[in-house]
């Protein structure tokens, strides 16, 4: 089965300090790894995505994330959180080798909260 | 500003009702694809549309239905409404169907009453 975790629905992080989003993926083959932002009562942003290559890919916003195979892992980091990062965060993951948006699986999201 | 647009932004409807959502993708993009967002449910796929057909099919019920058109924009069709059908409802197009890298829409919040 495929499919995307992330285990903290809440993460609170003190404004400058650098902030971790945990995602873990399970799926055959090598993933397609993305996340995405949504601010209040908006839609998901697009902030970065691996799909082959250097293991640390860098994103929107100063946002970056590391792809780790042997923990299948594609944590969300950023050295310094600012107060107008709050928001709920989303990572996704899909097979390569099938076609179809079934097969693209979002997390249940993350909000991060930046205290000032 | 994603360059997809959603309307209606809100609607307030009665159960047994129907209502129609409609999309229009970024320009250049032939794939669309319809979400529904809870509270308690997340962020569910419900249908994907490439260049007039439908290419993937999720959770969506049989109440519900989507076309997309010539012109590439896409109508969700929500019929026989239920409360539980009190959702945001987003859209999101891509140019192909096959990276994952999606822009939505600012989704069409339904409230059924």
């Amino acid at each position: 089965a495929q499919s995307v975790a992330q285990p903290e629905d809440q993460v609170n992080v003190a404004e400058g300090n650098p902030l971790t989003v945990k995602c873990t993926y399970s799926v055959s083959g090598n993933p397609y790894l993305f996340w995405y932002v949504q601010y209040p009562n908006r839609g998901l942003q697009f902030l970065l995505k691996y799909i082959t290559g250097d293991n640390l890919v860098k994103g929107s916003y100063g946002f970056e994330a590391e792809f780790n195979k042997s923990q299948t892992s594609f944590h969300l980091k950023k050295p310094s959180a600012l107060v107008s990062d709050s928001a709920l965060y989303f990572c996704a993951v899909r097979d390569p080798r099938r076609t179809g948006a079934n097969n693209l699986f979002f997390g249940t999201g993350t909000r991060l909260t930046v205290i000032p | 500003d994603s360059g997809v647009t959603q309307t209606p932004k809100h609607l307030i409807t009665a159960t047994g009702q129907r209502v129609t959502l409609r999309c229009s993708p970024r320009s250049g993009d032939l794939s669309v694809y319809w979400y529904q967002q809870s509270l308690d449910q997340g962020l569910q796929f419900l249908i994907q549309y490439y260049n007039g057909e439908e290419r993937a099919k999720g959770n969506i019920l049989e109440r519900f239905s989507a076309q997309q058109f010539p012109d590439l924009h896409s109508e969700l069709n929500l019929s026989s409404l239920e409360l539980g059908d009190s959702a945001l409802y987003f859209c999101a197009s891509s140019v192909s169907g096959r990276t994952g890298e999606l822009f939505f829409g600012e989704g069409s919040r339904l409230t059924v009453l």
